[in-house]
């Protein structure tokens, strides 16, 4: 059974800062999707990962996968108020193309 | 982009009464639907799977014929919550998926049983 862990679940951080979010997963998978999910909204798609050593940047946001450590990062550079969500890291099962959800990350920055 | 239309965006019903939330895929095909609820706090957690023309697939604990998904066409799928109970409340979000072009989320659906 896949399992993902999401790390870590809660994170306070003051603006300017950096930090990084990580999803491991327990077994073999060549993609992994970040998304992000406002208070009371549905899921906004950040990246999808399809390769190992992929790695894509939007904005303050940069996403990169290890497929072999099983491990994909999403780092937050310089960090605004507006980044303030919470952040789901998801694998994809290629044997029923569901996801399987980590459990969420919710990011409070501080003016 | 692809879009997926979910409606509707909340609803507030009666505990005994059934409720039906549907999925329409604008401008594409989906092969897939899938059904999440979420609890607050929480993270997605994956209901069922539904195929266009063939039965949904129900995750371990889910009640089959409290949750009747609906998948007629490869525009529409539908999730009817039949007599709802308090414990239904529940944000309800559905997911396109599409080889190659991965997945298309609705705008989720709030369910509160009074």
């Amino acid at each position: 059974e896949l399992k993902v862990e999401q790390n870590p679940l809660f994170l306070s951080m003051q603006e300017g800062k950096n930090y990084t979010i990580y999803c491991n997963y327990s077994t073999t998978s060549d993609r992994l999707y970040w998304y992000r999910q406002d208070p009371g909204k549905s899921l906004e798609s950040l990246f999808v990962l399809l390769s190992n050593g992929a790695v894509k940047q939007e904005g303050r946001l940069m996403a990169s996968l290890d497929t072999k450590a099983r491990l994909s990062t999403l780092h937050i550079t310089a960090a605004v108020h507006d980044l303030s969500a919470t952040y789901f890291c998801a694998v994809y099962m290629d044997s029923n193309y569901q996801l399987i959800w980590g459990a969420g990350t919710k990011l409070i920055i501080k003016p | 982009g692809a879009v997926v239309s979910q409606h509707p965006s909340w609803v507030i019903c009666k505990s005994g009464t059934s409720v039906k939330i549907e999925c329409r895929s604008l401008d594409f095909q989906a092969t897939t639907m899938f059904w999440y609820r979420q609890f607050p706090k929480q993270s997605l957690m994956l209901m069922a799977t539904s195929n266009e023309g063939s039965k949904a697939t129900y995750e371990q604990g889910v009640e089959k014929d409290k949750f009747l998904i609906n998948h007629a066409s490869l525009t529409l799928s539908t999730l009817t919550v039949t007599s709802a109970h308090p414990e239904d409340s529940s944000f309800y979000i559905c997911s396109a998926y599409r080889e190659f072009s991965g997945y298309t989320f609705g705008s989720g659906t709030r369910l509160t049983v009074v």
